[in-house]
């Protein structure tokens, strides 16, 4: 089936740095990705979609400019957290679209110290 | 807003069979169902999804309501690594964004 490969599984950052996370389609083209977070004990959050060769549509509430994501070819979407704060620690998870279901990475977790 | 309601949480027998519910009574025509669960620190993993009839796979059968207000998600025979947060999902098509409510915390026990 499809795999969504995502890198690194886990990252410790200092305040103040950046941080890059990728997200891959070993074995398909994804024109759209997903990048969701999420917060101990709580649900998933979408936080933008990441259309290949455009912009990203970022959801009401998310910093565009804190969250960049680029998607520059069909298999690669990557986001990168700006200027990290401890806040910004949490579980960051991509995923895109396959049939039947979405296919998701298996997860970022960032820690900012 | 999610457009699903599900229970927070449900303990299950291993070897039983696990009923989930789902009320979905906004769901649209062209709406399906999909279900998904996510296993501690992993990303969530499709499992099943319909829009009117019911439907089986390998690890699960989906049970859709005749007026599709409500949908069961049955585990026929829970296992210990059945253990996870089950997320019941409306949406339109296949490759528009998912939005996850709270799901339903399954424990499943010896």
């Amino acid at each position: 089936g499809a795999v969504v490969s995502q890198h690194p599984s886990r990252v410790i950052c200092k305040s103040g740095t950046s941080v890059k996370i990728e997200c891959r389609s070993l074995d398909f083209q994804a024109t759209t990705m997903f990048w969701y977070r999420q917060f101990p004990k709580q649900s998933l959050m979408l936080m933008a979609t990441s259309n290949e060769g455009s912009k990203a549509t970022y959801e009401q509430g998310v910093e565009k400019d804190k969250f960049l994501i680029n998607h520059a070819s069909l298999t690669l979407s990557t986001l990168t957290v700006t200027s990290a704060h401890p806040e910004d620690s949490s579980f960051y998870i991509c995923s895109a679209g396959t049939l039947p279901g979405y296919t998701f990475g298996s997860g970022t977790r960032l820690t900012v110290v | 807003d999610a457009k699903t309601t599900q229970p927070p949480s449900m303990d299950c027998a291993e070897g039983r069979a696990a009923n989930l519910p789902c009320n979905h009574s906004t769901i649209s025509g062209n709406e399906y169902v999909y279900w998904y669960r996510q296993i501690h620190s992993q990303g969530p993993q499709y499992i099943i999804h319909g829009l009117k009839n019911n439907e089986t796979n390998e690890m699960a059968s989906l049970i859709i309501t005749e007026d599709r207000k409500s949908s069961t998600l049955i585990l026929p025979h829970a296992t210990l690594r059945d253990t996870a947060v089950y997320y019941c999902i409306v949406i339109e098509a296949a490759g528009n964004k998912l939005t996850f409510g709270g799901g339903t915390r399954v424990l499943v026990k010896p």
